[in-house]
């Protein structure tokens, strides 16, 4: 049965960071494409990034680029995503999705002060 | 980037009518389109992949079709599970795009 976890929102202050985790189990993390897509409270879906299998090329939606980094450790079945220079419009729930055929339950940011 | 359009935005159905949702893209993106079911609370959940490839378990009730700018995602016979809002979604070049959602509520 694939998996995926999400980890590390939490309540951060505007310009702060945070690194959401997601611990992928079930199939072949190695050899798949990984997303990372969020949704604003009562809004749409918005993709955010993804990341080759290798992890060798990465792909960002322009509004966080310069700002978030994703990443991956095959070793470990992770996926990350840095998330630097927080703005409250980066408030969302954040989804951990394997190419986005499957997805996890998501981890809360909320950006305050 | 490329605009991905649905409609309507929301829609009123009964049990067992069928139901037609439309995206239109700005631009051509082939077959490169992909269909969500959310419900709230819940994460999405892929339906079709490729504009009319039914993902693994999806009900047949569920069919998609569509080719370059205009794109349909169909339900043959709403359920009471089927009450929820759906996306689509390109996935031809990046940044990746979304529609707006169209919730498909009862009537």
């Amino acid at each position: 049965e694939v998996q995926l976890v999400e980890s590390g929102g939490g309540l951060v202050q505007p310009g702060g960071s945070l690194r959401l985790s997601c611990a992928a189990s079930g199939f072949a993390f190695h050899n798949t494409w990984m997303d990372w897509v969020r949704q604003t409270p009562g809004k749409g879906l918005e993709w955010v990034a993804n990341i080759k299998k290798d992890g060798s090329e990465m792909y960002y939606v322009d509004s966080v680029k310069g700002r978030f980094t994703i990443s991956r450790d095959n070793a470990k079945n992770s996926l990350f995503l840095q998330l630097n220079s927080l703005r409250a419009e980066d408030t969302a729930v954040y989804y951990c999705s394997a190419s986005l055929n499957q997805w996890g339950q998501g981890t809360v940011v909320t950006i305050s002060s | 980037d490329i605009q991905m359009t649905q409609s309507p935005s929301s829609l009123s159905a009964s049990v067992g009518d069928r139901v037609t949702i439309t995206c239109r893209a700005s631009q051509d993106i082939s077959d490169f389109i992909s269909w969500f079911q959310q419900k709230p609370g819940k994460a999405p959940k892929s339906l079709i992949y490729g504009a009319s490839n039914l993902q693994s378990g999806v009900p047949s009730k569920f069919s998609g079709s569509g080719f370059g700018t205009d794109f349909t995602l169909t339900i043959s016979s709403l359920q009471p599970e089927d009450f929820a809002t759906y996306y689509c979604q390109q996935y031809k070049s990046y940044p990746r795009t979304f529609g707006q959602g169209t919730k498909v509520e009862i009537k």
